[in-house]
């Protein structure tokens, strides 16, 4: 099963700057997906990311505010570009993999917790 | 859009079984239904998963009605731990990485 962290683990920016959030995962896995979670609020997917390829990113998603690396099969990154207080929110990332009991699942990082003032 | 309705919260006394319920009335044939949670400030957690008969595994109990409109999680013998958000989500499974579409969940508190 996978095991997923990601950096940072919390910040706390500026509007109008940017922040670079990075997943590294332990094991080689096709797909990447990154969600954001707003306070109070269930998870939204804002894309998929493929090794070798560009993000397919969900409706009301775009690559100029959100964009996404994919370098390798253990790592990728999310950007969010000029921020403003809604983009508070915390930003996870996760991967499908084999579990304990052999069936697929989806494993989550713990999370960015980003606060936008 | 999630294809399922959960109930916003529910309480339930330690030590007793808290029951889960979730509606997913438009179901297709080849989708799985999966439960997961989400412990406060921690990512979700994979618990069960089932396609039309019931499932145990250390965590829960998944059972599904027969015409598979609904299904119900089961946590036989609840702790304070077990507080969380209980997220209900049905998914194509075994056709490689799906996206998971959450709904709202349900927030349940274990009292002591």
């Amino acid at each position: 099963s996978a095991v997923i962290s990601q950096k940072p683990s919390r910040d706390i920016c500026q509007r109008g700057t940017s922040l670079t959030i990075q997943c590294q995962v332990d094991s080689q896995v096709t797909m990447m997906f990154w969600y954001r979670q707003q306070p109070g609020q269930s998870l939204t997917l804002i894309a998929t990311a493929n090794q070798g390829s560009e993000a397919t990113y969900e409706s009301g998603f775009v690559i100029d505010k959100f964009p996404i690396s994919r370098p390798n099969l253990t790592f990728s990154t999310l950007t969010v570009s000029n921020m403003s207080p809604e983009d508070s929110s915390i930003y996870l990332c996760s991967v499908e993999d084999k579990g304990l009991a052999g069936y697929n699942e989806q494993f989550f990082g713990p999370g960015t917790r980003l606060t936008v003032l | 859009d999630a294809k399922t309705t959960q109930p916003p919260s529910m309480d339930c006394a330690e030590g007793r079984a808290a029951n889960l319920p979730c509606n997913h009335s438009t179901i297709s044939g080849n989708e799985y239904v999966y439960w997961y949670r989400q412990i406060h400030s921690q990512g979700p957690q994979y618990i069960i998963h089932g396609l039309k008969n019931n499932e145990t595994n250390e965590m829960a109990s998944l059972i599904i009605t027969e015409d598979r409109k609904s299904s119900t999680l089961i946590l036989p013998h609840a702790t304070l731990r077990d507080t969380a958000v209980y997220y209900c989500i049905v998914r194509v499974a075994y056709m490689g990485a799906q996206k998971l579409v959450f709904g709202q969940g349900t927030r349940l508190t274990i009292n002591p």
